[in-house]
């Protein structure tokens, strides 16, 4: 089946470290998202790309990283420098074409805690 | 600055009867609506979208009216099963650039918790 796969669903670290969240589609999609979801505050983006090797700040892009080597992949690190990390992450992407080119397919999510 | 607002935290209804869902936004430049329902610690998952050249999508129980001039959307879902409790976001897209290399981002609202009651 086609679809995009996080892992872990759920990720533990301590305050300091850096830690990677895994994103893999197998959609043939040129377009992968990251954001995350904070309570009451609905989904904010952090990185974007659109085809490999390229990638774009979103809006809260501050103590995070990305990489865009391979089509399928989209890892998202959480640097030391990010300032309230806990949260929930989203991975999305989407593919050019007629009437659905801005529809997103999300994976189902990785809960970070950080203490 | 929030660029597309949801201002009903939540939304309680009984079986049966229509949920409306509401969501406004600001920048005038957003040409493409979606709506996306998701369930605690998944995914959203898309339902329903317009673009910005109609006034109305409709697909089985779920309707999406646009109203430009107010910069107003609201999702209608008739008749309301307790299926349908969950967080509905919607979301709003920036026009591709021009060379078509580019695809819009979606910029979401905060959400409304839907609570359909048997």
């Amino acid at each position: 089946d086609g679809g995009i796969t996080q892992s872990p669903k759920y990720l533990f670290r301590k305050e300091g470290q850096n830690v990677t969240l895994s994103c893999e589609q197998n959609l043939n999609h040129d377009a992968m998202y990251w954001y995350r979801q904070d309570p009451g505050q609905g989904l904010r983006l952090i990185y974007y790309s659109q085809i490999v090797n390229d990638f774009q700040k979103g809006d809260i892009a501050e103590g995070y990283s990305v990489s865009r080597e391979k089509k399928e992949s989209f890892p998202l690190t959480v640097t030391s420098a990010q300032k309230n990390p806990t949260a929930f992450y989203l991975c999305a992407s989407s593919s050019p074409g007629g009437a659905r080119t801005y529809e997103q397919y999300f994976g189902p999510g990785t809960r970070l805690t950080v203490t | 600055d929030q660029q597309v607002k949801q201002n009903s935290p939540s939304l309680s209804v009984q079986e049966g009867r229509i949920s409306i869902l509401n969501c406004d936004y600001t920048n005038s430049m957003f040409d493409y609506f979606l709506w996306y329902k998701k369930y605690p610690a998944e995914g959203p998952t898309f339902l329903i979208s317009i673009s910005s050249i109609k006034d109305k999508n409709e697909d089985g129980r779920f309707t999406v009216f646009l109203n430009k001039s107010a910069k107003h959307l609201s999702l209608h879902i008739v008749p309301s099963q307790p299926g349908d409790s969950a967080v509905y976001f919607c979301a709003a897209s920036d026009p591709p650039n021009a060379g078509g290399t580019s695809y819009g981002k979606l910029t979401f609202g905060q959400g409304t918790i839907l609570t359909v009651h048997p």
